[in-house]
């Protein structure tokens, strides 16, 4: 079982609507959770930090459920510019401690 | 301001012909690490930095080599490059080793191998 998975889309979705990605991780033991961004040929970056209790960053609402492994990211009234793969990472909690596992990604694009 | 800095943004080289990617960071973070990344895949993780201490992944071929002169550098050697080893090459950067915190990424290089 791969320890990172994501549904690799694509997602076609019109401006303005409302999406939502999931992701599931194998290891139990993981403590962090992220949401990245990586647009075509470039760099990933940080989208938002995913908490136990849920998090919101304006149209962006990130959700954790342990119990089930399961990271989600709701992406509310799109923009053109959200069109992007959204990566979801979770820390690996191996012996180095220094580890992040990156999922391969979901394509987003949004049409007008 | 770039932050982590990354060159070239892309090389091109033959295949069996050493090459190295350089990357340079201005946040004097303390953790800095390489990733490989292939179309349509995850960044995996090759190797880290935390100051001098140099952390491999098992799974990292031997013809993967990282040297870390100082704080602000880091260099990733890829001593007989094959086809298989075309990729985008991305640096990072973090604060700390105790916290898992922000990885800052560099631009990438995109490696060719002819």
């Amino acid at each position: 079982r791969k320890e990172v998975e994501q549904d690799p889309g694509p997602f076609n979705v019109p401006e303005g609507a409302t999406v939502a990605f999931n992701c599931t991780y194998s290891n139990s033991a993981s403590q962090s959770f992220f949401w990245y961004r990586q647009d075509c040929r470039k760099e990933p970056k940080l989208l938002m930090s995913v908490y136990s209790s849920g998090n919101e960053d304006g149209r962006f609402t990130a959700q954790l459920n342990r119990a089930s492994q399961y990271i989600s990211l709701l992406i509310r009234d799109s923009k053109l510019s959200d069109s992007a793969t959204y990566l979801c990472v979770v820390d690996s909690n191996s012996n180095s401690g220094y580890a992040l596992n990156f999922g391969k990604g979901t394509s987003l694009l949004v049409t007008p | 301001d770039a932050m982590v800095i990354q060159n070239p943004r892309y090389q091109v080289t033959q295949f069996g012909k050493p090459v190295t990617l350089s990357c340079s960071q201005t946040l004097n973070h303390n953790v800095m690490y390489w990733y490989q990344q292939k179309s349509s895949q995850a960044p995996k993780l090759l190797f880290h930095y935390y100051d001098k201490d140099f952390n491999n992944e098992a799974d990292t071929p031997d013809n993967f080599q990282s040297r870390r002169p100082n704080t602000s550098f880091c260099f990733l050697d890829i001593r007989s490059p094959g086809l298989g080893d075309a990729a985008m090459y991305l640096c990072a950067t973090s604060r700390d080793k105790t916290i898992l915190d922000t990885q800052y990424f560099g631009p990438g290089t995109r490696l060719t191998v002819l």
